[in-house]
């Protein structure tokens, strides 16, 4: 299994919703990635998760919530969002945090924020 | 703070034509990466390239890195239609640097292949 499987693929939300991504892999990589792409624009990094612990947040605001519950899951919770917040969340994994890794892409959630 | 810089950012090529993407970064780096993007769609992997000098070929694309000049290019053989898409390249920090499995993306370029 190479793939990482990210749900929903399509999520419309308005500004005072609760909702959740979810991002699963079954590689047996210890590192994984949320990304934040706006159309034609290259992908953002925002979080990344070593061995189930955050070891980057790239200043993202506090609307945007990442967990990790185990080295397979990685969540974004994302509550009281604005209409900027709107495009495409990529997760990623990679096996380590290391300069040679390679990240593998799931196929993102569309996201609208009305 | 490393930065990534591609051009053309606009590649319109006719099917059977050879052209080449380039990819510069900006600080200390020997890893660089190629992605492919599809409308709508996520990131393919196309190439991981470790070292300097290093070339790697995949049918009609072939990717170099020359870490000394700190560029990358990917050039495209023979173009057919089935390749128009995004291209990304994007690197990781060198020696020195905090990589922690940070990816700077290169703002991409968007090629489009005619009959």
């Amino acid at each position: 299994d190479t793939e990482v499987t990210q749900t929903p693929k399509h999520l419309v939300m308005g500004m005072t919703n609760k909702k959740s991504l979810k991002c699963e892999q079954h590689m047996g990589h210890r590192a994984m990635y949320w990304y934040k792409q706006k159309a034609k624009k290259p992908p953002e990094l925002m979080f990344v998760y070593s061995y189930e612990k955050l070891s980057i947040n790239e200043s993202v605001p506090s609307r945007f919530s990442p967990e990790c519950p185990n080295s397979s899951l990685l969540n974004l919770h994302l509550h009281a969002l604005q209409p900027e917040d709107s495009a495409l969340y990529l997760c990623a994994s990679s096996l380590q945090t290391g300069r040679s890794e390679k990240l593998f892409f799931g196929s993102g959630t569309q996201l609208s924020v009305l | 703070e490393l930065k990534v810089e591609q051009n053309p950012l606009f590649l319109s090529m006719q099917e059977g034509k050879n052209y080449t993407i380039y990819c510069n970064y900006s600080t200390t780096s020997d890893r660089l990466y190629w992605y492919r993007q599809d409308p709508g769609k996520s990131l393919e992997s196309l190439f991981v390239l470790l070292s300097n000098g290093a070339v790697k070929q995949e049918g009609r694309l072939m990717a170099s890195l020359d870490t000394k000049a700190r560029l990358s290019t990917l050039h495209i053989t023979a173009a057919v239609h089935d390749l128009s898409a995004t291209y990304f390249c994007a690197s990781k920090e060198g020696a020195g640097g905090t990589s922690y499995g940070k990816l700077t993306f290169g703002q991409g370029t968007i090629l489009t292949v005619h009959p």
